[in-house]
């Protein structure tokens, strides 16, 4: 499985938008990159995920290069609810199991006022 | 949906004692997965099912450690017996191979003094 890099933590000022890089160098072609949040207290909790083009949802945007060796995370007005850690991950495809996660060590955004 | 089901939400049991963890994950998911989570390790897989039948247990740490799932809407996690060591926040999670997400529980934070 390829594997991913995240800084340890971000801060963010509420109302701006939050940027979350990850590298993830070795992903293979058929891997996609999810991405989940943890809030303190709580279990992860999925976000969005993307094979080759970007993609938006209601609570991101997520942006992979054309290479595919990097994305960023968009939260677009980070609220201070958006405090957690956020993994990157990226799951193999051919997987019969379909549903492994392996979650790193994330970054910890913390949003502030 | 009520979404996973986690109990108990704290266990607190002294070194020896056997501890049984339990999940009801949500109604229609056919996938069944057991994490932990501690500051040394972050989030790691112990365990997962693909209806009732156990997939892979190369995560669980030692034959202390053991999970059933006797149905479709319940597994148990069970440590006999408990070491300090296996103090961590307990995650269950459930998905389906239609869906690209996990859905975690709550967690279950064990102490083991």
């Amino acid at each position: 499985d390829a594997k991913t890099t995240q800084p340890t933590s971000m801060d963010c000022a509420e109302g701006r938008a939050a940027n979350l890089p990850c590298n993830h160098s070795t992903i293979s072609g058929n891997e996609y990159v999810y991405w989940y949040r943890q809030i303190h207290s709580q279990g992860p909790q999925y976000i969005i995920h993307g094979l080759k083009n970007n993609e938006t949802n209601e609570m991101a945007s997520l942006i992979i290069t054309e290479d595919r060796k990097s994305s960023t995370l968009i939260l677009p007005h980070a609220t201070l609810r958006d405090t957690a850690v956020y993994y990157c991950i990226v799951r193999p495809t051919y997987n019969n199991a379909g549903n492994m996660l392996t979650f790193g060590g994330g970054t910890r955004l913390m949003v502030k006022p | 949906d009520a979404g996973v089901i986690q109990s108990p939400r704290h266990e607190v049991t002294e070194m020896g004692q056997e501890v049984t963890l339990r999940c009801k994950p949500i109604s229609g998911h056919d996938y069944l997965f057991w994490y932990r989570q501690t500051m040394m390790r972050g989030l790691e897989l112990l365990i997962y099912f693909n209806n009732n039948v156990p997939i892979d247990d190369s995560g669980m740490p030692e034959d202390r450690f053991s999970a059933k799932m006797p149905n479709a809407s319940f597994s148990t996690l069970k440590i006999q017996p408990s070491e300090p060591r296996d103090s961590a926040v307990y995650f269950c999670a459930s998905g389906t191979d239609n869906s690209y997400e996990q859905y975690f529980g709550p967690g279950t934070r064990l102490t083991v003094t």
